[in-house]
């Protein structure tokens, strides 16, 4: 079974400021991780995804981030927050293609 | 590069009617899935096919239906819709790469029962 829980369904920050939105897993097998943006009435964008190999993971629009296993974390940080960036994140656990298993399991959403 | 496609983009119905979505993965991806996302929710797993063979089922009612057909474009049909069945649609497309695996997802379609 997996799962992920996102701390904060509604994180504000200045312009300019970091973003930091928090998102733990759980999952029995070593996990896929992927972190998706959604802007109002569209569809999911994908940022960044760790899959196993390094555990610092960079995206697009200057987003990353870590894979710390010994916290079942994976939260997604920007150093400069941009007007733009105003958007619902989703955090994503999967056991990666593996007959049977792929299936996205979402986080709940965070809104920036 | 060529994306998910998913027809229509918008779909109007009333209760109790039937409804057809269509998914166009990307070419020589194997695998397909459906999600669905209710108003302020997350997307939800429906069911997924590999090579034209279900391969996995979520939280489906069993009111729908889906298949993969032999060019790889799946339907999602749904039948005596209710009014909680309003929701955006999402198709999502991969292949069976460890390294590099990510799901590619269509720009959905939105449905509307009234």
């Amino acid at each position: 079974a997996q799962s992920v829980t996102q701390l904060g369904s509604h994180v504000s920050v200045s312009e300019g400021a970091l973003v930091l939105l928090r998102c733990n897993y759980s999952s029995s097998v070593p996990p896929y991780l992927f972190w998706y943006v959604q802007y109002p009435n569209q569809g999911l964008q994908l940022l960044l995804k760790y899959t196993s190999a390094a555990t610092l993971v960079k995206g697009i629009n200057g987003f990353e981030a870590e894979f710390k296993k010994s916290e079942t974390s994976f939260h997604l940080t920007k150093p400069s927050a941009h007007m733009s960036d105003a958007a619902e994140y989703f955090c994503a656990v999967s056991e990666g293609p593996n007959f049977g298993n792929e299936k996205l399991t979402f986080g709940t959403g965070t809104r920036l | 590069a060529a994306g998910v496609i998913q027809s229509p983009r918008h779909l109007i119905k009333e209760k109790r009617e039937t409804a057809t979505l269509k998914c166009y993965p990307i070419p020589r991806h194997d695998t397909v899935y459906w999600y669905q996302q209710g108003p302020g929710q997350d997307p939800q797993f429906l069911i997924s096919f590999y090579e034209k063979m279900q391969s996995d089922k979520g939280s489906i009612p069993d009111r729908f239906s889906a298949q993969q057909f032999s060019d790889y474009h799946s339907e999602l049909n749904m039948s005596s819709l209710e009014l909680g069945d309003s929701a955006l649609y999402f198709c999502a497309s991969s292949s069976r790469d460890f390294d590099s695996y990510e799901q590619y997802f269509g720009p959905g379609t939105r449905l509307t029962v009234t």
